[in-house]
């Protein structure tokens, strides 16, 4: 089975800071990763993902993510923090685990607080 | 609609009772999903539907879950005798086909307390 690890439940940066939110996956096959953010009282909204090609992926709002296969990562990272940015962020991995169903496994979430 | 919707948003019910709990897919999207969201974790699988039939039920926790899909587009999870641990955010997502590891589209979730 394929697991994914967020390092820090809670990362604080100020406005205009670097964001670094990491996770970390095991896959027994190519993965597909995927970035997930989720405002206070609403649904998980897509960031970003990873399939094939390119390494490093640009996503809405500014943010990126380098897949790293040596080091099984999927770090997102934002140049400049927005007090918008503000919300609960979900790393992914998309996995067969029966009946074709690439159901997403994810971590347990990281709480990004931006200080003004 | 342009999105996945669920309702109620919020269910709060008596240990024992029974619930329903609706999601309303995106308009021809043949795979959908049910997720569940405990406080402070990731969410976690629970069916997966590949038009009416519930190709994966293996999240499902216990016999006290069901869900259906009878026309291949809304969907229904049922709980039984619902019990405290039930209390969660149940979330739905859809994809527009069958077999491909594309973007799930998720609802905004319904918020069950079992008191």
């Amino acid at each position: 089975a394929q697991s994914v690890t967020q390092l820090g439940s809670h990362v604080s940066v100020s406005e205009g800071a670097l964001v670094l939110l990491r996770c970390n996956y095991s896959s027994s096959v190519p993965p597909y990763l995927f970035w997930y953010v989720q405002y206070p009282n609403q649904g998980l909204q897509l960031l970003l993902k990873y399939t094939t090609g390119a390494t490093l992926v640009k996503g809405i709002n500014g943010f990126e993510a380098e897949f790293k296969k040596s080091e099984t990562s999927f770090h997102l990272t934002k140049p400049s923090a927005h007090m918008s940015d503000a919300a609960e962020y979900f790393c992914a991995v998309s996995e067969n685990s029966g009946g074709s169903n690439y159901k997403l496994t994810f971590g347990k979430g990281t709480l990004l607080t931006v200080n003004p | 609609g342009a999105g996945v919707s669920q309702t109620p948003s919020n269910k709060v019910t008596e240990k024992g009772k029974y619930v329903e709990l609706r999601c309303d897919p995106i308009s021809g999207h043949t795979a959908l999903y049910w997720y569940r969201q405990s406080l402070g974790q990731g969410p976690e699988f629970l069916i997966y539907f590949q038009g009416t039939g519930a190709a994966d039920d293996s999240g499902l926790p216990n016999d006290r879950f069901f869900a259906v899909r009878p026309e291949g587009s809304v969907s229904t999870l049922k709980i039984q005798r619902t019990e405290r641990g039930d209390s969660a955010v149940y979330l739905c997502a859809s994809r527009p086909r069958h077999g491909g590891r594309d973007e799930q589209f998720f609802g905004p979730g319904t918020r069950l307390t079992v008191l």
